[in-house]
């Protein structure tokens, strides 16, 4: 297992259009967090799921996003109706399930969208 | 609510010499801390944690609740600590906030030879 990956690393799109990013956590993970990474800013907490479930949605995740975990493994993230302020880089991260608050979040590569 | 200032958006030490990153919170409960670190086209990464109270390439960082700081320090620093380090803060959890991450804006450190 190689760590957290995302797909595709890099997408550029037409304000208007609608992309899907990809998530695979590392495999024993049951928690799966989804960030936003804007230019000279830390990443921000778009959703966390535990397993299949989406338990928490910031409020920056407005109607055209919206993110599902299927089967409690890969994750997708699709955003709609793309806007400029879009763009950014999208964070997947993904920590085990100890029973605990604070597990260590191991980070995918990221995406970056670039919406023209 | 829970936010991460970080003062110092650059840094720049020459190697050997002591460097500190500044890191300040508020959050009205008993929060984590961490620092993550991102070299050069690397993902981002875990450098420590509070609660492991351990040090990582030489880097330490005190949780000072009174100051609500949890400034990362290296007594002496070297080339290859060249990177983008960013403190983070984790709630106390409850409901359903199971370990989000805040972030400070990050600081960019270069250490010059």
């Amino acid at each position: 297992d190689t760590g957290v990956s995302q797909n595709p690393r890099h997408k550029i799109t037409k304000r208007g259009q609608n992309v899907t990013f990809r998530c695979d956590p590392i495999s024993e993970h049951n928690r799966l967090y989804w960030y936003r990474q804007t230019l000279g800013q830390g990443p921000e907490f778009l959703t966390y799921f535990q397993n299949e479930a989406q338990l928490e949605k910031s409020r920056l995740l407005s109607d055209r996003f919206s993110a599902e975990r299927p089967k409690g493994s890969f994750s997708t993230l699709e955003i709609q109706r793309t806007e400029q302020g879009d763009s950014a880089m999208y964070l997947c991260a993904s920590s085990p399930d100890r029973g605990g608050f604070w597990e260590t979040q191991y980070f995918g590569p990221g995406t970056r969208l670039l919406v023209l | 609510a829970q936010r991460v200032t970080q003062p110092e958006k650059l840094l720049s030490v020459f190697k050997g010499a002591p460097v500190e990153l500044k890191c300040n919170y508020s959050y009205s409960g008993s929060p984590e801390l961490f620092w993550y670190v991102q070299y050069s086209r690397q993902r981002l990464q875990l450098l420590l944690r509070h609660i492991s109270r351990e040090s990582i390439k030489g880097f330490t960082a005190d949780l000072n609740k009174g100051e609500t700081s949890f400034h990362l320090k290296k007594p002496f620093a070297q080339e290859e600590d060249s990177a983008m380090y960013y403190c983070a803060l984790s709630g106390q959890g409850g409901g359903t906030s199971y370990g989000k991450l805040t972030f400070g804006q990050g600081t960019i450190l270069t250490v010059h030879p």
